[in-house]
């Protein structure tokens, strides 16, 4: 069966701070790959998806960057952390491109002060 | 851009109650519609609605599509409090549009 797994768990980071949140599939091949964000009392919204190693699209303009080095690894990150990125993000992927669903991971819950 | 709205934003019941919550959306091309719940983690599926599978049941949980007007509803029947949660729709496509939410607490 297939896993996401995301680390860490919980970050507390000083603005101006690099940030790299690092994102794992177990038990699929080619998935497509998602990073979301959700502010305090919000909805989800996409940040970037990937259908494949090196293919990396922007969904919104921001301080964050994606990549994908691996079939099955996603990587957020940022050279320098703004207030503003504090949030809960989400990472999910999604498999046969016949099945719509899309499954996430437990979260990265960011705090920055 | 496609867009989805859900309704209410809120909402408190008691043990046993029923809920209906609201989604509307405005799409360019509608593939499939998504119902996630959410506790205090990363939101789990619960049902897809397509154009050929416009109605859902799981348990005391179902969902029914309306593509005339846009719409989906999803239904908890005999709430418990372990259905407090957020609940979330979205349109799927490439990739998922989320409405806001709805907050469902249910009180003892």
């Amino acid at each position: 069966s297939q896993t996401i797994h995301q680390w860490p768990a919980t970050l507390v980071q000083p603005v101006g701070s690099p940030l790299s949140l690092e994102c794992t599939v177990e038990g699929t091949s080619n998935p497509n790959l998602y990073w979301y964000r959700q502010a305090a009392g919000r909805g989800l919204q996409l940040l970037f998806y990937s259908v494949g190693i090196g293919q990396i699209s922007s969904e919104v303009p921001q301080n964050l960057s994606a990549s994908r080095p691996q079939d099955r690894q996603f990587i957020l990150s940022s050279k320098k952390l703004l207030l503003s990125d504090s949030g809960f993000y989400l990472c999910a992927w999604r498999g046969h491109p016949s099945s719509y669903e899309q499954y996430f991971g437990p979260g990265t819950r960011l705090t920055v002060t | 851009e496609d867009k989805v709205v859900q309704s209410p934003l809120s909402l408190v019941v008691h043990e046993g109650d029923t809920v209906t919550l609201n989604c509307s959306y405005e799409v360019t091309n509608f593939r499939s519609l998504l119902w996630y719940k959410q506790e205090k983690k990363a939101p789990t599926f619960l049902f897809m609605l397509t154009s050929s599978g416009i109605e859902k049941k799981s348990g005391r949980l179902s969902s029914i599509l309306d593509k005339k007007e846009l719409s989906s509803i999803l239904n908890i029947t005999a709430t418990q409090t372990g259905d407090s949660a957020i609940y979330l729709c979205a349109h799927n496509d490439y990739k998922l549009s989320f409405g806001a939410g709805t907050t469902v607490t249910v009180r003892a």
